[in-house]
């Protein structure tokens, strides 16, 4: 399995403002994913990010909205911009390993 | 497109009793991985269990097992011996081969399953 970190753990942001999360593994991956859960609702997946590559964006996610970094095999970031209260949610970062993925604590963000 | 179904969204179970979640899914693949994961009030999801479709034997860890009917495209969770720990929220998710580049998640919607002592 693969150790994953996420921060912030949680953040209130004021609307139309950006807040950047943090993914950070403990060892080298080439594919990490990012995720979001609206309030009791299931995962949805936003984008793949692979290192040394341009992020891949699922349907109704654009990159303007949720631009990715993704500048090492151990390392990705998440920025959700010009936010709205409809962008509260849980995002969630996971790992592909030969196993299975593993995900990160989360991020709980709050828009007011 | 693959979709998953979990048609349960709540279930209850007593201490030390087994309970049984189940899923289903559509595929016109013939090969994919099956997962279960556990979201505890904590948020964090954790992989319980996984299967691989060209396998016929079913997958156990430990009190954690599945019944996979791929005909029926079937991927029930069994828990024997109910803890209090195993409160929270189960996810059944599909998952394409790697060798299609495609390892993304599909979630069904999830059951929450209650413990009671």
């Amino acid at each position: 399995s693969a150790v994953i970190s996420q921060k912030p753990s949680r953040d209130i942001c004021q609307r139309g403002t950006s807040l950047t999360i943090q993914c950070q593994v403990d060892s080298q991956v080439t594919m990490m994913f990012w995720y979001r859960q609206q309030p009791g609702q299931s995962l949805t997946l936003i984008a793949t990010a692979n290192q040394g590559s341009e992020a891949t964006y699922e349907s109704g996610f654009v990159i303007d909205k949720f631009p990715i970094s993704r500048p090492n095999l151990t390392f990705s970031t998440l920025t959700v911009s010009n936010m709205s209260p409809e962008d509260s949610s849980i995002y969630l970062c996971s790992v592909g390993t030969p196993r299975g993925q593993y995900f990160g604590p989360g991020t709980r963000l709050t828009v007011t | 497109a693959q979709t998953v179904t979990q048609s349960q969204p709540e279930m209850s179970v007593q201490e030390a009793e087994t309970v049984t979640l189940s899923c289903t899914y559509d595929t016109s693949e013939s090969d994919y991985y099956l997962f279960w994961y556990k979201q505890p009030p904590s948020r964090q999801m954790i992989l319980v269990i996984r299967q691989e479709a060209y396998k016929q034997q079913n997958a156990t860890e430990n009190r954690f097992s599945v019944n996979f009917q791929k005909a029926a495209k079937s991927f029930s969770l069994k828990i024997s011996d109910s803890q209090l720990g195993d409160a929270a929220m189960y996810f059944c998710a599909y998952r394409s081969p790697p060798n299609f580049g495609n390892e993304k998640l599909t979630f069904g919607t999830g059951t929450r399953l209650t413990i009671i002592p």
